[in-house]
């Protein structure tokens, strides 16, 4: 069974700190993905990673895959409350599309 | 808006009655998903369609829920004799094929606002 564990589980941090949110498993995953939910409302999609190393950034959010494709992380510089949300990782290998979700990391940024 | 749209946003219901959800996906996209999520968790994956067929199911997925697809658009989600375990949100949502050899975009799925079920 393939298993994403999300750590840490709970953030609390000031404005403009910086932060990692790790996502790892035992398992190899051809594609993983990033979400941020916000309470009410469905995941929105934030960035795909597929290849070993790799490495993403969207403005103050930069993403990386693991080389071996087990893990991967997310990290944010000089967090703002806006940033305040649910973030999910989510991993998919074969043909079907099934996503595999790790149980998430609720982030707060206090202003 | 041409994102992923559910219907009803929420949904009320008695234990023992019948409800049904529905799912219109980003109208390129072949596939639709439907996953659960309760509160404090990810999104737990349910059945998939790629156009018309439903190609997997869930053990989640018990006798009583049933997804269908018809004409490979909109899809319905009925969960019959609903039981107070039901409560959470239900997600729907849809991803373009993939490529020969290149199965990411099958995992770049958008997901809709989902219907939050209470069952009292």
């Amino acid at each position: 069974t393939q298993l994403l564990e999300q750590s840490p589980q709970f953030l609390s941090i000031q404005e403009g700190e910086n932060l990692t949110v790790y996502c790892n498993s035992s398992s190899v995953f051809s594609s993983l993905q990033w979400y941020r939910q916000e309470p009410g409302e469905g995941p929105v999609l934030l960035v795909t990673v597929v290849t070993g190393g790799e490495v993403k950034k969207l403005k103050r959010l930069t993403f990386q895959f693991g080389d071996a494709r087990k893990d991967s992380s997310l990290h944010i510089t000089a967090a703002q409350p806006g940033d305040t949300g649910l973030y999910l990782c989510a991993g998919g290998s074969g043909n079907t599309g099934k996503l595999i979700f790790g149980q998430g990391t609720t982030l707060q940024v206090k202003p | 808006d041409t994102g992923v749209s559910q219907d009803p946003r929420h949904k009320i219901t008695k234990r023992g009655q019948n409800v049904t959800f529905r799912c219109d996906p980003i109208s390129e996209h072949n596939r639709l998903y439907w996953y659960r999520q309760t509160l404090g968790q990810g999104p737990e994956f349910l059945t998939y369609f790629q156009n018309e067929a439903q190609l997997e199911k869930s053990r989640l997925l018990s006798d009583r829920f049933s997804a269908e697809r018809p004409k490979g658009s909109f899809s319905t989600l009925e969960i019959q004799r609903t039981e107070q375990g039901d409560s959470a949100m239900y997600l729907c949502a849809s991803s373009p094929k993939g490529l020969p050899g290149y199965n990411a975009p099958l995992y770049e799925q958008y997901f809709g606002p989902g219907t939050r079920l209470t069952v009292t």
